[in-house]
């Protein structure tokens, strides 16, 4: 079964910085590109960032560039995402998900549950 | 960046009855390989998206077959057959063609 838990959320003030975790399990994870998609309450769906299978290549959201950077440790099957200047715009519940392909281009086959970022002095 | 437009924001349904959802793409979400970029999500109250239809018409393994995706190009639909009660939420539909991948607004599907 196929399961992507993310961790790291919580309450930071503003110009602060935190790192998310996405731990996965029931693929290889070192087959497939990741992404990490946000969600601002009682909002749509925004995407952040993508990362490829070996991590070699990255992609962000303008919103986003220059302050957050995606990773992954394949050997612990887990994305990151590091998140740097923290403003309020960026609270919002954060998800990962999975494309089915080593590339970034298709379809999110499956999602994690989400963890919550609050930005707020 | 591709912008998704879909209409209508919310769609009161009947069970039992048809429903449809419109998306369109301010470019071409048509590839080379001959597949279309888009794809559709549900999210139900409380959870996290879960994935409809992919390349414009393919279900998703488990997702019932009332559900159904057309379209090329620029201009894509969602239809659902025969409404159930269990199909309420925000339907929404994503181009992952290119970076950055985006989003339409949401469709807002709830009974009558």
């Amino acid at each position: 079964e196929v399961q992507l838990l993310e961790s790291g959320g919580g309450f930071v003030q503003p110009g602060g910085s935190l790192r998310l975790s996405c731990e996965v399990s029931g693929f290889t994870f070192s087959e497939y590109a990741m992404n990490w998609v946000r969600q601002p309450p009682g909002k749509g769906l925004e995407w952040v960032s993508s990362i490829s299978d070996s991590g070699d290549t990255t992609f962000y959201a303008d919103s986003v560039k220059g302050r957050f950077t995606i990773s992954r440790d394949n050997s612990k099957n887990t994305l990151f995402l590091q998140m740097n200047s923290l403003r309020a715009e960026d609270t919002a519940l954060y998800y990962c998900a999975k494309l089915p392909v080593s590339f970034v281009r298709g379809w999110y086959d499956f999602w994690g549950q989400g963890t919550l970022l609050t930005v707020s002095s | 960046d591709i912008v998704m437009a879909q209409s209508p924001i919310s769609l009161p349904v009947t069970p039992g009855e048809p429903a449809s959802i419109s998306c369109r793409s301010s470019q071409s979400l048509l590839h080379r390989d001959g597949y279309n970029y888009v794809n559709w999500y549900l999210q139900k109250a409380g959870q996290s998206p879960h994935l409809l239809i992919y390349l414009a018409s393919r279900r998703a393994s488990g997702v019932p077959d009332r559900f159904s995706g057309s379209g090329s190009g620029t201009d894509f639909t969602l239809k659902i057959s025969r409404v159930e009660a269990e199909d309420v939420g925000v339907y929404y539909c994503m181009q992952a063609l290119q970076t950055p991948h985006t989003f339409g607004q949401g469709t807002k599907v709830e009974i009558k």
